[in-house]
C-alpha cells in the first residue's frame, strides 16, 4: 500500500541549513506537501510541489523532488530556533493524504 | 480570511460514551477531510466530504462517522468510545486539488 517514510530526528545549530528527507511509494500523487506542527497545534502548510517539478524555492525553503528514486527533501536555510517543530511530508490523491511519521527538528542556539 | 475552526478544542469523555466534533472550513472551501493523530499510529485519514457527500473513507470502524451540511460545515461522530480513541482529531479544508489547510484540532481524551 501507500507508504511515506521519514527520519525521526534532526538536530542543527542556529544559522545552519536543515535538510529533512522523505521517501514515498505511491506515484499517483499530483502534489507532495510539507507541513509543520508545533506543540499543541494543528498542521501548518509550509509548501508543496507539483509532481512534475524537480525543485521549488519559497523564501528560506527549498523543496527537491527526485521522482525516479521517489525521494522528497525540504531544505530550510538559516535555521532559526522558531523553526523547532515536527515536519511532515505527505502525498496522496483525491484529498486522502498519506503522512510520514514526522521529523522532529531541534534547533540549538 | 479566517482559517479552519474546530470546536471544542478539548474534550474528556468516558468509555462507552459518544462524541461529536465540529469543523468549519475556510470560506468558499467545499471539501472537508478528517484525520486522527496518535503517537502510535501517526496521522491517519478518516474520511472526506464534498457537497454533503462522503467521497473517500479510511480504514476505521463504523463507530466513526461524519456528515457535511449545506454550508460546508462538517461534524464527525464517534460512538461507543474506547480508550484507543484518545487522539488529536484534525479537520482540513480544500478549495482545489489536494491542497489541504488544517484547523487546530480537537484533543479527545477517553477515560
Amino acid at each position: 500500500g501507500e507508504d511515506v517514510e521519514q527520519s525521526l530526528f534532526l538536530s542543527v545549530r542556529e544559522g545552519d541549513s536543515s535538510v529533512i528527507n522523505c521517501t514515498y511509494t505511491d506515484s499517483s500523487s499530483t502534489y507532495l506537501y510539507w507541513y509543520k506542527q508545533e506543540p499543541g497545534a494543528g498542521l501548518q502548510l509550509l509548501t508543496y510541489i507539483f509532481s512534475n517539478m524537480d525543485m521549488k524555492q519559497d523564501q528560506r525553503l527549498t523543496v527537491l523532488l527526485n521522482k525516479k528514486d521517489k525521494h522528497l527533501s525540504l531544505r530550510i536555510a538559516d535555521t532559526q530556533t522558531g523553526d523547532s517543530a515536527i515536519y511532515f511530508c505527505a502525498g496522496g490523491a483525491r484529498r486522502k493524504l498519506i503522512f510520514g511519521q514526522g521529523t522532529e527538528l531541534s534547533v540549538k542556539p | 480570511k479566517a482559517g479552519v475552526t474546530q470546536t471544542p478544542r478539548y474534550l474528556i469523555k468516558t468509555r462507552g460514551q459518544q462524541v461529536t466534533l465540529s469543523c468549519s472550513p475556510i470560506s468558499g472551501h467545499r471539501s472537508v477531510s478528517w484525520y486522527q493523530q496518535t503517537p502510535g499510529q501517526g496521522l491517519q485519514f478518516l474520511f472526506e466530504y464534498f457537497s454533503e457527500t462522503q467521497r473517500n473513507k479510511g480504514n476505521f470502524p463504523g463507530r466513526f462517522s461524519g456528515r457535511q451540511f449545506s454550508n460546508s460545515r462538517s461534524e464527525m461522530n464517534v460512538s461507543t468510545l474506547e480508550l484507543g480513541d484518545s487522539a488529536l482529531y484534525l479537520c482540513a479544508s480544500s478549495l482545489f486539488a489536494d491542497t489541504q489547510y488544517f484547523g487546530p484540532g480537537t484533543r479527545l481524551t477517553v477515560l
